[in-house]
């Protein structure tokens, strides 16, 4: 399978302890973004990198989150002391990022996170 | 401040008829405007996309209708059928897709048997 990948699927955790999500996107991509969906809702963008370079944060990632992308390739974000409005969906996406023409995101599954 | 609009939040159609949701934006700066279709469990994936230098796009059943005096874009599904059931959500974005996505708030669509 060539399409985004996320890992984990779901993950429980209970309040104040610290989770880390990874995702890994379609080879060659040069963009990754970073987006949270909550249940009735669209997803929200959080952040995304060009390559290993972090270029933009929405004010919704409070200072609790960070994200990184080593080497350009797959990324992680942590979550510290998470809180019940954590709870979420998570999606990765990635796109080709290079000029000319449109650009087109492709999603994972997201990472659901549940915290009691 | 919610810069994309998108409704009905719910939809039910008969299988064989046409499915029209609708999105209004505010921000003239959007020059890029994808429908993306959400099963549960999944990822939202790609359904088909326009910018605002063409009034229609068509894609198999799916079409986007573009008006952009008025601002607003509606996704018709013709000739529904019960695997169209699903959350679609329209989107816009600057720089021809080279920036963050804005959704709407998504519309559920049940098609019925």
């Amino acid at each position: 399978d060539t399409g985004v990948s996320q890992d984990p699927r779901h993950k429980i955790t209970k309040r104040g302890q610290n989770v880390t999500f990874r995702c890994d996107p379609i080879s060659e991509h040069n963009r990754l973004y970073w987006y949270r969906q909550t249940l009735g809702q669209g997803p929200e963008f959080l952040t995304y990198f060009q390559n290993e370079a972090q270029l933009e944060k929405s004010r919704l990632l409070s200072d609790r989150f960070s994200a990184e992308r080593p080497k350009g390739s797959f990324s992680t974000l942590e979550i510290q002391r998470t809180e019940q409005g954590d709870s979420a969906m998570y999606l990765c996406a990635s796109s080709l990022g290079t000029s000319g023409g449109t650009d087109t995101q492709y999603f994972g599954p997201g990472t659901r996170l549940t915290v009691l | 401040q919610q810069q994309v609009k998108q409704s009905p939040q719910s939809l039910i159609v008969q299988k064989g008829g046409i499915s029209i949701i609708n999105c209004a934006y505010e921000n003239t700066a959007f020059d890029y405007f994808p429908w993306y279709q959400q099963f549960p469990g999944k990822g939202p994936a790609l359904l088909i996309a326009i910018r605002p230098d063409v009034s229609e796009k068509k894609e198999g059943r799916f079409t986007i209708s573009f008006n952009k005096s008025a601002k607003q874009f509606s996704l018709h599904i013709m000739d529904s059928q019960p695997g169209d059931s699903a959350t679609y959500f329209c989107a816009a974005s600057y720089e021809s897709g080279y920036s963050t996505l804005t959704f709407g708030k998504g519309t559920m669509l049940l098609v019925s048997p």
